[in-house]
């Protein structure tokens, strides 16, 4: 099973809002990463867990807030964002924080008003 | 820094026309990763290849294949008879190693079109 799952598909959100991306992975992976991507733009990298530690934080604004709950599970926490934040989330996971190819999730289509 | 260059912002090619992606990337690591992801219409990265540093060896994957070569660090995407399930976003990516972990620096993508 090469499948990573993301959800809501899609979100819609004010800026006074909380919310919560969810991502699951069930190939074993212990490595976890959140992504964003704007319109015509390639994804920029937002986090890294490695063995379900925060490993890299590519100095992301604090109302993003990322969680791992388990080697399964990566959360994004979502507070006071701001329209510019608009964007597609993509989570992923690899074998290991190696060189090892990462496998994308459907991403979350989000919107904040 | 690790730098990966997509010079083709988009292509339109007819259905069974050969194309050919072309990705050039900078890095001073000796081990590095390359990597060919395809980004349909529906938004989900599909991975296609990943190549070390180390193996130089063309690629063959049915219709596609893949054209790696240090000395001019090139590593470059050719779909042979191309089809409109095609259209998609490529996009290549080196990784770069960090103390903590793993990166992947991507390039700004190729847009294809096939027509039919």
């Amino acid at each position: 099973d090469t499948e990573v799952t993301q959800t809501p598909k899609h979100l819609v959100m004010g800026m006074t809002n909380k919310k919560s991306l969810k991502c699951e992975q069930h190939m074993g992976h212990r490595a976890m990463y959140w992504y964003k991507q704007k319109a015509k733009k390639p994804p920029e990298l937002m986090f890294v867990y490695s063995y379900e530690k925060l490993s890299i934080n590519e100095s992301v604004p604090s109302r993003f807030s990322p969680e791992c709950p388990n080697s399964s599970l990566l959360n994004l926490h979502l507070h006071a964002l701001q329209p510019e934040d608009s964007a597609l989330y993509l989570c992923a996971s690899s074998q290991d924080r190696g060189g090892n190819e990462q496998f994308f999730g459907p991403g979350t289509r989000l919107t904040v008003l | 820094a690790q730098k990966v260059t997509q010079a083709q912002t988009e292509i339109s090619v007819v259905e069974k026309e050969d194309v050919t992606l072309d990705c050039v990337y900078e890095t001073r690591d000796t081990t590095y990763y390359l990597f060919w992801y395809k980004q349909p219409p529906s938004g989900e990265l599909v991975f296609l290849i990943r190549r070390n540093s180390f193996d130089e060896q063309n690629e063959i994957s049915g219709r596609y294949s893949w054209n790696f070569q240090k000395s001019t660090s090139s590593f470059n995407f050719t779909i042979t008879a191309s089809q409109v399930v095609d259209s998609a976003v490529y996009f290549c990516a080196l990784s770069e190693f960090m103390e903590y972990g793993n990166k992947l620096v991507f390039g700004a993508g190729t847009i294809l079109r096939v027509k039919s």
